[in-house]
């Protein structure tokens, strides 16, 4: 159990699908985070919420849409997806953003293929 | 800009080898260090970190020393077991506390 979990743990949808990824933390967590893991790429991130309010979106395109009803989750809404949105997508969360070193807590990833 | 590199995988060892994936890094100022480790099918979590020069950080036998003079912060373990297969990541947070990751590197432990 990592703390923090995510479903489903793997989704195959079509390029004209709605689908939602969900992620809850059970650690106390203020801050939020959505990366995409790619093969042989780096970690790259995609939003951040701190306190429910969203504090970074990295140019990350339309058909993606995150939403933090509270601290403990954070959802990633998906329309009209491409192929090479396919990839592992991280939740994580931790203490706080931009003070001090507290640790990011992983989740164990959805992995999305868009066919 | 800053960023982290490690060496390409995959690193593939015999039990009890010793181990060393490279990681070296660019930044301005001082930033914090961190080795992360994932396992199969699981996400990322935390090996270990150092927050500022000659600290070394440890963990579950891994070591590794951050060197400002060579800006690196190489992985280490003297005896490495089948169950230490998995993708290391190596990253740095910056001084404006954004976290920069290497691409990962893929260690296959065989028996």
């Amino acid at each position: 159990e990592t703390g923090v979990t995510q479903t489903p743990r793997h989704l195959v949808m079509g390029m004209t699908n709605k689908k939602s990824l969900k992620c809850e933390q059970h650690l106390g967590h203020n801050a939020m985070y959505w990366y995409k893991q790619s093969a042989k790429k780096p970690l790259e991130l995609m939003f951040v919420y701190n306190f429910k309010e969203q504090t970074e979106n990295n140019s990350v395109p339309s058909r993606f849409s995150p939403e933090c009803p509270n601290s403990s989750h954070l959802f990633l809404h998906l329309h009209t997806l491409q192929p090479e949105d396919s990839a592992l997508y991280l939740c994580a969360s931790s203490s706080k953003t931009g003070l001090g070193n507290s640790p990011l807590h992983f989740g164990n990833g959805t992995r999305l293929t868009v066919t | 800009g800053n960023s982290v590199t490690q060496m390409e995988g995959p690193v593939t060892l015999s039990e009890e080898a010793f181990l060393t994936i490279n990681c070296t890094y660019t930044a301005t100022g001082y930033p914090s260090l961190f080795w992360y480790v994932q396992y199969p099918g699981e996400g990322l979590q935390l090996l270990l970190k150092a927050t500022k020069a000659d600290d070394k950080g440890s963990n579950k036998g891994f070591e590794a020393t951050y060197r400002k003079e060579t800006t690196s912060f190489h992985l280490e373990k003297g005896s490495v077991q089948v169950s230490d297969s998995a993708v290391y990541f190596c990253a740095l947070r910056d001084s404006n506390y954004q976290l920069i990751w290497g691409a990962g590197t893929k260690l296959i432990i065989k028996p």
